[in-house]
């Protein structure tokens, strides 16, 4: 595909259920980032790759939330242990620069815990 | 600790006006400042970009302004459209290369 995609679209969950949110970028790109939407909100810095390496973890929330991208393409966010706070829309967005400047945004995945 | 401050919340504006969102910042090690507009449903799209060294940039009707000894910067939309009608977030650059983005300015544009 053309641009970044994201899987699911839409995810249900139940309070303390694990989750695994993936993210495909465009092809080629080096740099990766994960953000938090919640509802009428900015994106909120979860955390950012280049290649495989996961350069800045800072703005995940817990230990319940973890991001991998053994391969430097293909990322997964996970989140363990699900609770309500963290319903939300997950951002994935890929840049083809170490040092972005533009950065392409997924769809998102919008997950809502009950 | 909110890194980028953007206001307004909300902004309605007649077709044709002039829409004005206003942001500041407070860390000096920022270097790149863009605007991405959202619409329902989608993810963010890079709509324009300033960088620290420079005081306005235009394409189109999107006009930047940034005042670099305040650490503000602003979009202004020229004759706006209800196609404009989207919600609006400016962003800086932090030394890593992630962004930080504000709240959102969510735009709308009367026929």
């Amino acid at each position: 595909g053309a641009g970044v995609s994201q899987s699911p679209r839409y995810k249900v969950a139940k309070r303390g259920q694990d989750v695994a949110l993936r993210c495909d970028p465009i092809s080629g790109h080096v740099s990766l980032f994960w953000y938090q939407q919640a509802l009428g909100q900015g994106p909120e810095f979860l955390t950012y790759f280049q290649n495989e390496a996961q350069l800045d973890k800072s703005g995940l929330p817990s230990d319940r939330f973890f991001a991998e991208r053994p391969e430097g393409s293909v990322s997964t966010l996970k989140i363990q242990r699900t609770q309500q706070e963290d319903s939300a829309v997950y951002l994935c967005a890929s840049s083809p620069f170490q040092f972005p400047t533009e950065a392409f945004f997924g769809q998102g995945t919008r997950l809502t815990v009950v | 600790q909110q890194q980028v401050k953007q206001s307004p919340q909300s902004l309605i504006v007649q077709k044709g006006g002039i829409s004005i969102i206003n942001c500041a910042y407070e860390n000096t090690a920022f270097d790149y400042f863009p605007w991405y507009q959202q619409f329902p449903g989608k993810g963010p799209a890079l709509l324009i970009a300033i960088r620290p060294d420079v005081s306005e940039k235009k394409e189109g009707r999107f006009t930047i302004s940034f005042n670099k000894s305040a650490k503000q910067f602003s979009l202004h939309i020229m004759d706006s459209q209800p196609g404009d009608s989207a919600t609006y977030f400016c962003a800086a650059r932090g030394s890593q290369g992630n962004l930080i983005f504000g709240k959102g300015t969510k735009l709308s544009v009367k026929p």
